[in-house]
């Protein structure tokens, strides 16, 4: 079947304007997660859900950032008053168990948006 | 990452065996992965081992973990040049009960002929 998507797979913004980033799980999933990952370095966790309901958004960097998941299936990450710092791959991924269980050990990524604000 | 440390680079001739190495700080992480990333693609899991595993073979992969120094490593025998890739060292310490994994911050892995 069809893996995680991600659109735009390229978004190139202007300071101080919006971005809605989306995610396209595998059908089914129960959980999904957003990661930004900085070049040269590991993708760093951002927020989850499972089915619609937001889990965690510890990771979110500030109150400019926050996701949506709202009938359980695709999600979109939106970034208000976009900042230069906040270029980077913007990774999604899902996970058919809940991630509170010992089964959920694999998470199939996307293949990331590149943002860059300019 | 910074409670995943990976060393950044690594070369290797075809045909060679690869190791990478990873150091992480969280004792009572309950799994560990290895996932590799290709240019343009998302990351893809290669292995995991549990915490109360020291090693798991998989074809041409072997995964050692020794618990008591935080160290795992993942062994690729007879490397070919498609193994060139970024490879993520990742713990999923259980805090709160939600298995998040944390990534370290990738090796590159260069397989020249």
């Amino acid at each position: 079947g069809a893996g995680v998507s991600q659109s735009p797979r390229y978004k190139v913004t202007k300071r101080g304007q919006d971005v809605a980033l989306r995610c396209d799980p595998i059908s089914g999933h129960v959980s999904l997660y957003w990661y930004r990952q900085a070049l040269g370095q590991g993708p760093e966790f951002l927020t989850y859900f499972n089915y619609e309901a937001q889990q965690d958004k510890s990771g979110l960097p500030n109150d400019r950032f926050s996701a949506e998941r709202p009938e359980g299936s695709i999600s979109t990450l939106t970034i208000q008053r976009t900042e230069q710092r906040d270029s980077a791959m913007y990774r999604c991924a899902s996970s058919f168990p809940p991630p509170d269980t010992m089964l959920s050990y694999e998470q199939y990524f996307g293949p990331g948006t590149r943002l860059t604000v300019t | 990452g910074e409670d995943v440390e990976q060393s950044l680079f690594l070369s290797v001739r075809e045909g060679d065996s690869s190791v990478i190495n990873c150091t992480y700080t969280d004792s009572s992480s309950t799994y560990l992965y290895w996932y590799k990333q290709e240019p343009g693609a998302g990351l893809q899991l290669l292995t995991y081992i549990f915490s109360n595993m020291d090693m798991k073979q998989d074809q041409r992969l072997t995964v050692l973990l020794n618990k008591k120094d935080k160290h795992l490593s993942l062994r690729i025998a007879d490397t070919q040049t498609g193994d060139s890739a970024i490879y993520f060292c990742a713990e999923t310490p259980p805090s709160g009960g939600s298995y998040i994994p944390t990534f370290g911050r990738g090796t590159s892995l260069i397989v020249h002929p």
